[in-house]
């Protein structure tokens, strides 16, 4: 199956630095990728979907000027945590959307990345 | 705005016995997703229902959907320890996933 990648698997850093994570599609092109934060047992949520080329599109509640996405290629979306709080301490997982028929009927499926775990100090 | 919704959101089960989790959702949907997470992980995609009736089977789960009643259940069969983890099920609609509360399973021998 398609493969995502995230960059990097956990970073700690300090109150007030800006953070950025990498979301790579390794074997497909992905015009759409989307950011999810997951708090320690919650369900995941999404934050914003990234689009090649044009603005994210940011779900009601997340603020744009603090969770910078780029999309500047098929292949990869960064999210950057801009002044870091201790509250924006979670697990940010990617996930890519394959525009590929599969044949099983299960065209645009998502795949999703191993996660990024953020702690702010 | 869509809501996905899973019942029950903690269950405790012996090995051996079976258990339905079952995800209800708010409005029409593309297709529906059922994954698996374990603890400090990413999502593994378990199923995709794609139209109403649908049944997928793998191992000792089974999900189904019923999209006229906006429900999807995963059917555990024989529980084991190994089947140990949260379970999400996912709407998704137009260009976007909608997760559900997810499901800790915890099987106990």
């Amino acid at each position: 199956g398609a493969v995502v990648s995230q960059h990097p698997s956990r970073v700690i850093c300090k109150s007030g630095t800006s953070v950025k994570i990498e979301c790579r599609s390794l074997d497909f092109q992905a015009t759409t990728m989307f950011w999810y934060r997951q708090f320690p047992k919650q369900s995941l949520m999404l934050m914003a979907t990234s689009n090649e080329g044009s603005k994210a599109t940011y779900e009601q509640g997340v603020e744009k000027d603090k969770f910078l996405i780029n999309h500047a290629s098929l292949t990869l979306s960064t999210l950057t945590v801009t002044s870091a709080h201790p509250e924006d301490s979670s697990f940010y997982i990617c996930s890519a959307r394959d525009q590929r028929w599969l044949g099983t009927g299960e065209r645009g499926t998502q795949y999703f990345g191993p996660g990024t775990r953020l702690l702010v100090l | 705005e869509l809501k996905v919704e899973q019942n029950p959101l903690f269950l405790s089960m012996q090995e051996g016995k079976n258990y339905t989790i079952y995800c209800n959702y708010s409005t029409t949907s593309d297709r529906l997703y059922w994954y698996r997470q374990d603890p400090g992980k990413s999502l593994e995609s378990l199923f995709v229902l794609l139209s109403n009736g649908a049944v997928k089977q793998e191992g000792r789960l089974m999900a189904s959907l019923d999209t006229k009643a906006r429900l999807s259940t995963l059917h555990i069969t024989a529980a084991v320890h190994d089947l140990s983890a949260t379970y999400f099920c996912a709407v998704n609609t137009g260009n976007q996933f909608y997760f559900g509360t997810g499901t800790s399973l915890t099987v106990i021998p």
